[in-house]
């Protein structure tokens, strides 16, 4: 599998935006970006996908870069229930592949 | 929006005794199922993959006569964990996949187990 790189841990003030970055440089064509998070004590949580363009829900906002080597999950204003640990993986295209989860960012938000 | 359910979410076992943990996908087909485990401060690691009606796939270092799974049904998969061992404590958690690839997995919250 196409390994990312993230930062270990990351700290925002709550209301601010935060931007997780995330590196991919052996990013295959037809992987797709995804992102998850896991709060404490609990499974993780879908955020947010995308392949080359960029995506918006109402979770977050994900930038891709040109050469999708990296990407960045944007958190618009950062709250206490947004702290949680956050997982860039790539995933092949077939519905039956799992998600390989790397290490992860620890997000802290300070009220 | 699609809902995984994991039972129960919390055991304490005795070392020796069987335990069996469910996953059901409540309102879609998942024709496959994921199992992880977690131990404290690291990342998930894939244990196996299930396919309904067929037999599943572990990854590498994983027991399979130790860890029985079975997806008897396109809405539910067990894990059971036999002889558990102290050792086997861990935050056990399921994922259920549909056949559209570009719909994002869902998790249960998981299983705390616990072996005394």
């Amino acid at each position: 599998d196409a390994k990312t790189t993230q930062p270990n841990s990351m700290e925002s003030n709550e209301e601010e935006p935060v931007h997780l970055p995330c590196n991919h440089s052996t990013i295959s064509g037809t992987d797709y970006i995804h992102w998850y998070r896991q709060l404490p004590s609990q499974g993780p949580e879908y955020v947010i996908h995308g392949l080359t363009s960029n995506v918006n829900n109402r979770m977050a906002s994900l930038a891709i870069a040109e050469d999708r080597k990296s990407s960045t999950l944007i958190l618009h204003r950062a709250t206490l229930r947004d702290a949680a640990v956050y997982y860039c993986i790539l995933r092949v295209p077939l519905g039956n592949t799992p998600l390989v989860f790397g290490k992860g960012t620890r997000l802290s938000v300070i009220a | 929006g699609a809902v995984v359910s994991q039972h129960p979410s919390r055991v304490i076992c005795k070392s020796g005794t069987s335990v069996k943990i469910e996953c059901r996908s409540l309102d879609f087909q998942a024709t496959t199922m994921f199992w992880y485990r977690q131990f404290p401060k690291q990342s998930l690691m894939l244990m196996a993959t299930s396919n309904e009606g067929s037999k599943a796939t572990y990854e590498q270092g994983v027991e399979k006569d130790k860890f029985l799974i079975n997806h008897a049904s396109l809405t539910l998969s067990t894990l059971t964990v036999t002889s558990a061992h102290p050792e086997d404590s861990s935050f056990y958690i399921c994922s259920a996949s549909s056949l559209d690839w570009n719909s994002p997995l869902h998790f249960g919250n998981g299983t705390r187990l616990t072996v005394t």
